[in-house]
């Protein structure tokens, strides 16, 4: 199976800063990496598919980049409402795996 | 609009069985592979496997097999995920996720509300 790594694990920032979190796979994915958002007590969120698509209806502050083993999620000023734990997951090669999380904090 | 309902949280004691439930709705059910997902306390997303609603065939992840069982009730657009012999660190919550497969490949892209299944003595 391809295994995620996120960094970092978890993250404080304050509102309108701009926060970048990295996900590696162990082999290449090409452009096969999502990234979910899931708040507290809720089911993940589709944010970004194929690397840097936005699913419909997220906000533009959200954007991705990468190729291959590494990519990154970028929200580019902070909002209240984006405090959450973010998950990438490659659909490369079956099985679908998930990076562990990153949990992103107010300070 | 699309919609996975899922069924209400259990409590089931270890060696017990349970079946979860997710009803679709806002689309044809057996257009979209259904996965389940699961996610234990304070833990990351686990996948258990898939079920072709269409065909009924299914694929479940190793560590899963002869444990688990996906089926699926075309009249009702409703996919079921029976876990046996529940042990204490089965205890989750379980998700069912439609698998959107296009432009753009595979990704999860409308997902249930979550059951919890809690096992203890």
């Amino acid at each position: 199976d391809i295994q995620m790594t996120q960094s970092p694990s978890s993250l404080s920032a304050s509102v309108g800063d701009r926060v970048t979190i990295t996900c590696r796979a162990s082999q290449s994915v090409n452009s096969n990496l999502n990234w979910y958002q899931q708040k507290p007590g809720k089911a993940p969120k589709l944010l970004i598919y194929a690397v840097s698509s936005l699913q419909s209806g997220v906000p533009s502050r959200f954007s991705g980049s990468g190729s291959g083993t590494d990519f990154t999620l970028t929200i580019s000023s902070l909002q209240p409402e984006d405090f959450a734990t973010y998950y990438c997951q490659q659909s490369y090669s079956p099985p679908p795996t998930f990076g562990q999380g990153t949990r992103l904090e107010i300070k | 609009q699309v919609q996975l309902v899922q069924s209400g949280a259990e409590v089931k004691k270890p060696g017990a069985s349970v079946k979860v439930s997710c009803k679709a709705s806002g689309y044809t059910f057996t257009d979209y592979y259904m996965y389940w997902v699961r996610q234990a306390p304070g833990q990351g997303l686990e996948w258990m496997g898939w079920i072709n609603p269409n065909s009924g065939g299914t694929d479940y992840a190793q560590k899963f097999q002869g444990r688990v069982t996906m089926t699926r009730a075309t009249s009702i657009s409703t996919a079921y995920m029976e876990v046996s012999r529940l042990r204490s660190d089965d205890t989750a919550v379980y998700y069912c996720a439609r698998v959107y497969s296009g432009s753009g490949g595979v990704r999860f892209d409308y997902w249930g509300q979550g059951t919890l299944v809690t096992v203890s003595s």
